[in-house]
């Protein structure tokens, strides 16, 4: 079975601190990693991709990737209540047009 | 321009109902999906097309029926439907043929009665 892993939180974050939110995948060969950031009641909305083995850094945001260890990581630094939401963790295992979704973490930033 | 549109927003329909989604995208993709997500579930696939030909079809049942009448264009037509069909339906369309970075759209929410 094919999976994508996360911890469904919520995970609690003070205000201008590290949101450090994870995810770790089943199939070896996989390629590309998504995440993707859903307030409650919109569509999830892309906002990190990355293919290669370390870090890709975007503004706040920074994913990790270690295929070795089969783990992606997102972390949101300078972390604001407009953060909070459900952060979906997405691989593309097959090569084909089919990403598998994690079943997301809600990340809740305190004021 | 990343923006994918889908028409309704809202829509309420009765089992015996007949209705259509709509999903619309300029980027020049060549792959689309439709996913279905319930309340705080993940975005669950249905269909996918790819190059305007259904590549994808996840076992949805016969009384969703997609279709894409061009590359910019997906439609997802609805026949008697069940109350456990009210969800979030969202679409998103990608570069295709390698390129997997999915773009979706605000989705519908349908409710069934």
């Amino acid at each position: 079975q094919k999976e994508v892993e996360q911890n469904s939180g919520p995970l609690s974050v003070p205000e201008g601190a590290i949101a450090s939110l994870n995810c770790t995948y089943s199939d070896r060969g996989s390629q590309s990693f998504f995440w993707y950031r859903q307030y409650s009641g919109k569509s999830p909305e892309l906002i990190m991709f990355i293919y290669s083995n370390g870090d890709k850094e975007d503004g706040r945001f920074t994913a990790q990737l270690n295929k070795a260890s089969q783990y992606v990581s997102l972390l949101i630094r300078d972390s604001q209540p407009s953060d909070s939401a459900t952060y979906l963790c997405a691989v593309n295992m097959n090569r084909d047009d089919k990403i598998i979704f994690g079943k997301g973490t809600r990340l809740h930033i305190l004021p | 321009d990343t923006e994918v549109t889908q028409t309704p927003k809202h829509l309420v329909m009765g089992m015996t109902n007949k209705k259509s989604l709509k999903c619309e995208q300029h980027m020049g993709h060549r792959a689309m999906y439709w996913y279905k997500q319930k309340a705080k579930k993940p975005p669950e696939l249905m269909f996918v097309y790819s190059y305007e030909k259904l590549s994808i079809n996840e076992s949805v049942p016969s009384r969703f029926s997609p279709e894409c009448p061009n590359s910019s264009l997906l439609n997802l037509h609805l026949h008697a439907l069940q109350p456990e069909d009210s969800a979030l339906y969202l679409c998103a369309s990608s570069r295709g043929q390698g390129d997997y970075e999915q773009y979706f759209g605000p989705g519908t929410r349908l409710t069934v009665t």
